[in-house]
């Protein structure tokens, strides 16, 4: 089955410099990546997700680019802000199945102010 | 917009006993799901429910089940609580499959 894996677990930044979190996969049959924000004592977020048609994906300060060939891809947050603190999941799926989605372990992001 | 309700939000119960998670969502959505979070490990799937009328198992289903009451409710069931089941219980609901799933706020399940 799909296997995901997410790197690093925690990630402290100071407020503006980017960040980057990556992820990957083993199924070659996913072409759904979502990413989830949780912020703490509340549920997960969609913040962007990208399908396996597309290598890149942007929305504002967020980013996500995928690599099919090499099964990974990585979220990109540039200008970070103290409430981009989170911990933050990656997800990889078949698109067309309900129970296929696998997520990643998380990152905790902290943005030092 | 309320979203994706969860009760209760707090609950400690004692190895054997029985206790039954509800959520209700008001998206009009079609497919819900039930996942237990545990440090390091991510976001697991325990039961979902495609469509009203409809369940099936995840990929840790074991000493739990469910019950789609309705299209706005989901369920979930222990029937005999053992420590092991002590995590974070997230509800979740989609429009169709798993794509832009929206969660509730959680359930902190203590078994002691």
């Amino acid at each position: 089955g799909e296997n995901v894996e997410q790197h690093p677990s925690t990630l402290s930044v100071q407020e503006g410099d980017s960040a980057v979190i990556k992820c990957t996969y083993s199924d070659s049959a996913s072409n759904y990546f979502p990413w989830y924000k949780q912020e703490l004592g509340k549920g997960p977020q969609l913040i962007i997700d990208i399908r396996s048609n597309v290598g890149e994906k942007k929305d504002q300060r967020i980013a996500v680019t995928l690599n099919k060939t090499a099964k990974h891809f990585s979220l990109h947050i540039t200008e970070t802000q103290p409430e981009d603190s989170a911990v933050y999941f990656c997800a990889a799926s078949q698109e067309t199945s309900y129970d296929k989605v696998i997520f990643g372990p998380g990152t905790s992001l902290s943005v030092i102010p | 917009n309320a979203g994706v309700t969860q009760t209760p939000k707090f609950q400690v119960l004692k190895t054997g006993q029985s206790m039954t998670l509800q959520c209700a969502q008001d998206m009009n959505h079609n497919s819900m799901y039930w996942y237990r979070q545990d440090p390091g490990m991510g976001l697991r799937l325990i039961y979902y429910s495609a469509s009203e009328g409809t369940t099936d198992k995840g990929e840790v289903p074991n000493g739990y089940n469910v019950s789609r009451l309705n299209k706005r409710e989901f369920s979930l069931r222990l029937e005999s609580a053992a420590p092991s089941q002590t995590s974070v219980y997230f509800c979740a609901s989609s429009k169709d499959r798993i794509t832009e799933a929206f969660f509730g706020q959680g359930t902190r399940l203590t078994v002691v």
